[in-house]
């Protein structure tokens, strides 16, 4: 069945790297997704990556794709305090509308 | 810029009492959906909504549970008689075109059932 896992913690120094990781178990997923919740709101779309695809980069925001290892990343470069939130990973296939989430990384930024 | 927007933002039942969540989607959007976050868990897909019908629902999806979209602007999720497990945070969300990727989320209401 469909699944994604993440880990649900991360913490960074602000102005390193966070490095999020994701799995997913559908092969036949079509769009893979990152999301982020800040305290209170919805879920904003980040980006998101065609599996056709190997990486997208937009601005201090690269995804990388294995689709062979079925492993999403999400990189966020010179990473800030205005960048602790939960990020999810997601999925969506093309005969399926919905989107499956995995539980969120909680990104913690240390001074 | 539009938003997708969610009342009430917490809503605090008991159990065996009718809760009905309400959605105003971005104005030109045509599909709708509903997704849940039980506490510590992951954001699960309930039902998606198109041409004032249900396109697809999940299995959590059942006879309690009814959506409708009333008027123009309003996307309403009925449970008629709640139980404690359907405490949860729900998502409305809306997108323009079946071409298009991008799910706009509303904040969420809080759903505690006592």
């Amino acid at each position: 069945g469909e699944d994604v896992e993440q880990s649900l913690f991360l913490s960074v120094r602000e102005g390193d790297s966070s490095v999020i990781n994701c799995t997913y178990t559908d092969s036949s997923s079509t769009y893979l997704y990152w999301y982020k919740q800040e305290p209170g709101a919805g879920l904003q779309l980040l980006t998101y990556i065609f599996s056709n695809m190997d990486m997208k980069q937009d601005q201090r925001l690269t995804v990388l794709l294995n689709k062979k290892d079925k492993h999403l990343s999400l990189r966020i470069a010179d990473t800030q305090t205005g960048d602790s939130a939960i990020y999810f990973c997601a999925e969506s296939v093309d005969r399926d509308d919905k989107i499956i989430f995995g539980k969120g990384t909680r990104l913690h930024i240390l001074p | 810029e539009p938003e997708v927007t969610q009342t009430p933002s917490h809503q605090v039942t008991q159990m065996g009492q009718e809760v009905i969540l309400r959605c105003v989607p971005i104005s030109n959007h045509l599909y709708f959906y509903w997704y849940r976050q039980i506490l510590g868990q992951k954001v699960e897909f309930l039902v998606s909504f198109y041409n004032n019908e249900i396109s697809e629902k999940s299995e959590i999806f059942d006879d309690q549970f009814s959506v409708e979209r009333p008027d123009g602007s309003n996307f309403t999720l009925k449970i008629r008689s709640t139980k404690l497990e359907d405490s949860a945070m729900y998502f409305c969300a809306s997108k323009s075109g079946s071409s298009d990727n991008e799910q706009f989320f509303g904040p969420g209401t809080r759903l505690t059932v006592l």
